[in-house]
C-alpha cells in the first residue's frame, strides 16, 4: 500500500513553461486535494475533487487547472508557469468529504525561474 | 471565513522537557480540529483530531490536545519531548457545511520545533 504518491519530486521550470504534477492514491478514496505550501503561510488549498468526475476551486486556484482522471489519479497543471508559483505542492486524499482525515503525499518542490 | 492562528513560529525545548504548541481558531460553529506534523522533506502526518465528545484528545507519538471552546483554542501538548519530535507542526480547522460538507481544511502558519539534547 503506497498511499499517496506524487511525481516528480523536484522540478525546475522557466517562466512561461507548462507542466503537469501527477498524484495517485491506492486507498480507494473518493476525495482528492491539491495544496501549495509557502514559508510562513501554512498550506493553502488550490483545487479539490470531492468525487470522481467533479472538481472545484479552493482558496488559490488562479494559474492552475486540474483533472480527475479516474478515482485514483488527480493531476495539477500549470499552463504558463510564473515565479510566484515557486512552492512545494502537496496532494492529499480522504475517504469522503467533510471531516475525514486527509492523507498527504510526499510533495513536489517546484522552482520557476 | 474561518482562520487558524499559531502564535509561535519557532519553539526550542530541551529533550525531556514538556511541550505545548498553541493554536487558536476563528469559526462560528463547532469546528473540526486537526494537528499534523511534517518532518523535513516529508508530507504531513496526522497526529490527532477532534470532532466532538471528550475535549481531551489522545494522538500518536504520545501527543494530546485539548479543545477549549471558551478560549477558541486547541493546544497540542507532550509531557516529555524526544529528539525525534523535531519537526514542523500544523493546526488545521475543517469546515462542515452541514449536509453538503466538503473537506476544505484551513491551516495555521505552522510552528517549527527544535529539540536540544
Amino acid at each position: 500500500n503506497a498511499g499517496v504518491t506524487q511525481t516528480p519530486k523536484f522540478q525546475v521550470l522557466k517562466t512561461g513553461q507548462s507542466m503537469t504534477l501527477q498524484c495517485a492514491q491506492d486507498m480507494n478514496h473518493n476525495s482528492m486535494y491539491w495544496y501549495r505550501q509557502d514559508p510562513g503561510m501554512g498550506l493553502r488549498l488550490i483545487y479539490y475533487s470531492a468525487s470522481e468526475g467533479t472538481t472545484d476551486k479552493g482558496e488559490v486556484p488562479n494559474g492552475y487547472n486540474v483533472s480527475r482522471l479516474n478515482k485514483r489519479e488527480f493531476s495539477l497543471r500549470l499552463e504558463s508557469a510564473a515565479p510566484s508559483q515557486t512552492s512545494v505542492y502537496f496532494c492529499a486524499s480522504s475517504v469522503g468529504q467533510g471531516t475525514d482525515t486527509q492523507y498527504f503525499g510526499p510533495g513536489t518542490r517546484l522552482t520557476v525561474l | 471565513a474561518q482562520s487558524v492562528t499559531q502564535p509561535d513560529i519557532h519553539i526550542t525545548v530541551s529533550e525531556g522537557a514538556s511541550l505545548e504548541l498553541r493554536c487558536n481558531y476563528s469559526y462560528g460553529a463547532t469546528p473540526y480540529l486537526f494537528w499534523y506534523v511534517q518532518s523535513p522533506g516529508q508530507g504531513l502526518q496526522l497526529l490527532l483530531k477532534y470532532f466532538s465528545g471528550d475535549t481531551l484528545v489522545q494522538g500518536i507519538k504520545g501527543f494530546e490536545a485539548e479543545f477549549k471552546r471558551s478560549q477558541s483554542s486547541f493546544n497540542l501538548r507532550k509531557p516529555s519531548v524526544h529528539w525525534s519530535d523535531a519537526a514542523e507542526y500544523f493546526c488545521a480547522v475543517g469546515l462542515d457545511a452541514g449536509g453538503t460538507s466538503y473537506g476544505k481544511l484551513t491551516f495555521g502558519q505552522g510552528t517549527i520545533l527544535t529539540v536540544h539534547p
